[in-house]
């Protein structure tokens, strides 16, 4: 069975300022995917990144980027100059098969 | 850009209903997901669908529940006899191909009463 664990149910930062949420998950495929959804108060899933076990080098979108640790199973978010619109609820999610399970999610906060 | 569409957009059903929680996948889609996130849980993952076909369910997804694909557009959730734990919001997501990422749909918020 496939797992995601998110070990942070809340985290916050200031506006501006970086936050880095963690993710470890555990899967017997040798050919995965790892994501990191978004969901705000509307509860709306939006995906903000993703990875492919195969590739070495780290995703990267705009102010979001991850750092892949594929022998420790961590997939950890980081957001540079983090802005009010990303308050929301993070999940990190990783398939198998067909499937996405996902973590518990943090709870982000942006304080101005 | 595409989106995948649910409606409605929130359902309230007397316990033992049938309700039809209904999608619209993206048009090239191939590949159909239903989710359940009950309120402030995970999301889990419920079906997944792919040539008119169940392709793999979850233990959540007993013979209470099952999906369609009517025409070439529509994917529906069906639940039979609604429960009070079946409310929850139900995500159906899409997918081209298996190497990109699935497209969720903005859900549909289920109230059993």
């Amino acid at each position: 069975a496939q797992t995601v664990t998110q070990s942070q149910p809340e985290m916050s930062v200031q506006e501006a300022e970086t936050v880095t949420l963690s993710c470890t998950y555990d899967t017997s495929e040798s050919d995965y995917y790892l994501f990191w959804y978004k969901q705000p108060p509307s509860r709306q899933m939006i995906l903000v990144i993703r990875q492919e076990a195969y590739k070495q080098q780290n995703a990267t979108e705009n102010r979001f980027s991850v750092n892949f640790q594929k022998a420790a199973k961590s997939f950890s978010l980081k957001i540079s100059d983090s802005q009010l619109g990303d308050a929301a609820m993070y999940f990190c999610a990783c398939t198998s098969g067909s499937r996405l399970t996902f973590g518990e999610g943090t709870q982000l906060t942006v304080n101005p | 850009e595409p989106e995948v569409t649910q409606t409605p957009s929130h359902q309230v059903t007397q316990m033992g209903q049938e309700v039809i929680l209904r999608c619209v996948p993206i048009s090239n889609h191939l590949y159909f997901y239903w989710y359940r996130q009950i309120l402030g849980q995970k999301v889990e993952f419920l079906v997944s669908f792919y040539n008119n076909e169940i392709s793999e369910k979850s233990e959540i997804f007993d013979d209470q529940f099952s999906v369609e694909r009517p025409d070439g557009s529509n994917f529906t959730l069906k639940i039979r006899s609604t429960k009070l734990e079946d409310s929850a919001m139900y995500f159906c997501a899409s997918r081209r191909d298996l190497y990109q990422p699935q497209h969720f749909g903005d859900g549909t918020r289920l109230s059993i009463l």
